[in-house]
């Protein structure tokens, strides 16, 4: 149990143009999904918590305007990377949770978003 | 000072070593603790919650000291196979927000 999917796994986009990463738990009800990003040899940075039915909560410094976050169902969140430029290439990760009131939160496989 | 600290290593031990991993946090809201394991390029994977009392799966065993806020990983016959990143992960009371360490790194030798 517990699965979380991520779509698509790896993506390349020109300079300008829009991503939509989608976050998907499988087997349960997500009330709350996370967006994190991941530079190279770096840890993962909380982007936004997102909660279904409402606003998402962005980290200081995360632009929310650039980074438009939807959770329309209790299932699926989605990531929009707006305008990517080259320094947006990174490797992004949602997770779900919480899953029957335990604090534990399910990583999808996360997408490598390449912007040339 | 980050939140969440680690030793990044990395840590070099060959087969059947016992290896342990510290972890220090500063937020004393801090409720619960977990470990991760992160292999390159992949999404980080729980490897086990850390429990006041301290808890063993396996080979793998978790500590926790609230009083000096840090907690442990030890890892004992190490296999080939636990060559990874392990990630020290703090949830903060009252939200369901995660603070990663910045991982320390094994690697097993043959």
């Amino acid at each position: 149990g517990a699965v979380v999917s991520q779509h698509p796994s790896r993506v390349i986009c020109k300079s300008g143009t829009s991503v939509k990463i989608e976050c998907r738990s499988l087997d349960f009800q997500a009330t709350t999904m996370f967006w994190y990003r991941q530079f190279p040899k770096q840890s993962l940075m909380l982007m936004a918590t997102s909660n279904e039915g409402s606003k998402a909560t962005y980290e200081q410094g995360v632009e929310k305007d650039k980074f438009l976050i939807n959770h329309a169902s209790l299932t699926l969140s989605t990531l929009t990377v707006t305008s990517a430029h080259p320094e947006d290439s990174s490797f992004y990760i949602c997770s779900a949770g919480p899953r029957e009131g335990l604090y534990e939160q399910y990583f999808g496989p996360g997408t490598r978003l390449t912007v040339t | 000072r980050k939140e969440v600290e680690q030793d990044p290593g990395p840590f070099n031990v060959p087969e059947g070593a016992t290896v342990a991993f510290n972890c220090t946090y500063s937020n004393s809201a801090s409720q619960s603790f977990f470990w991760y394991r992160q292999d390159c390029r992949k999404e980080p994977k729980l490897l086990m919650s850390v429990y006041s009392s301290g808890n063993e799966d396996g080979r793998f065993t978790a500590q926790l000291n609230r009083a000096s806020q840090y907690i442990s990983l030890l890892i004992r016959d190490s296999k080939l196979s636990d060559s990874a990143t392990y990630l020290c992960v703090v949830n903060i009371k009252g939200t369901y927000k995660y603070i990663f360490g910045t991982g320390t790194r094994l690697k097993v030798l043959a």
